[in-house]
């Protein structure tokens, strides 16, 4: 049963461009979260997804950033005019239907964006 | 705001040693208490808490929670250098109904031979 998975591992963007970072959760799974971690800072909630539904992006900031988990193929997170301060690692991660009480989430490698 | 804080930031200890890792938390509506194991990629799960007082273990890792005093401590016995990694601590946000984890800043253990 393959991990959650994320393309590309590194991604490098000059400022202004856009930059596209791919989840495909693990088998089985419905719900999507993506957090960023910045240098020396802890992992912060960006956004959680279900199939087709944002359910809530509080964490995220309210301009450049996107979120989406169509029907058919992976979750996007989509950063528009990237500025040197977006330069972090993005991990997303999934969980399956949730049941009671269980709030594992499981990780993948992370993509590490770099904005030169 | 929710908040989970660890400490120390930083250990370093040498091979056999047992260590004790802290976390603390202020969450408006508490429900559980993660810990994750972070090497070079992907934090990889440990432990979910829900229960005070009930001890979760797995091998020579072993966690408890503290609602009381609203805190967690995860120990390290017989430590080997493969231990070697960032330790986070994270509690489901509970903010707006979301799902997401509030994540401490993590433990940097260090096992030396």
């Amino acid at each position: 049963n393959a991990g959650v998975m994320q393309n590309p591992r590194h991604l490098v963007r000059r400022r202004g461009q856009e930059a596209r970072l791919r989840c495909s959760p693990m088998k089985g799974h419905s719900h999507v979260y993506w957090y960023r971690q910045l240098p020396e800072e802890g992992l912060k909630f960006m956004v959680y997804l279900q199939k087709e539904n944002i359910i809530d992006e509080s964490g995220m900031p309210k301009e450049r950033f996107s979120a989406e988990f169509p029907k058919e193929g992976p979750s996007i997170l989509r950063i528009q005019q990237v500025v040197r301060g977006d330069s972090a690692a993005y991990f997303c991660a999934s969980s399956p239907l949730r049941a009671r009480n269980s709030y594992e989430q499981y990780f993948g490698p992370g993509t590490r964006l770099t904005v030169t | 705001e929710d908040k989970v804080v660890q400490s120390p930031l930083s250990l370093v200890v040498h091979e056999g040693d047992t260590v004790t890792l802290n976390c603390s938390y202020e969450v408006t509506n508490f429900r559980s208490l993660l810990w994750y194991k972070q090497e070079k990629k992907a934090p990889t799960f440990l432990f979910m808490l829900t229960s005070s007082g009930i001890e979760k273990k797995s091998g020579r890792l072993s966690s408890i929670l503290d609602k009381k005093e609203l805190s967690s401590i995860l120990n390290i016995t017989a430590t080997q250098t493969g231990d070697s990694a960032i330790y986070l601590c994270a509690a489901p946000y509970s903010g707006g109904g979301a799902d997401g984890l509030t994540f401490g800043k993590g433990t940097h253990l260090i096992i030396q031979p």
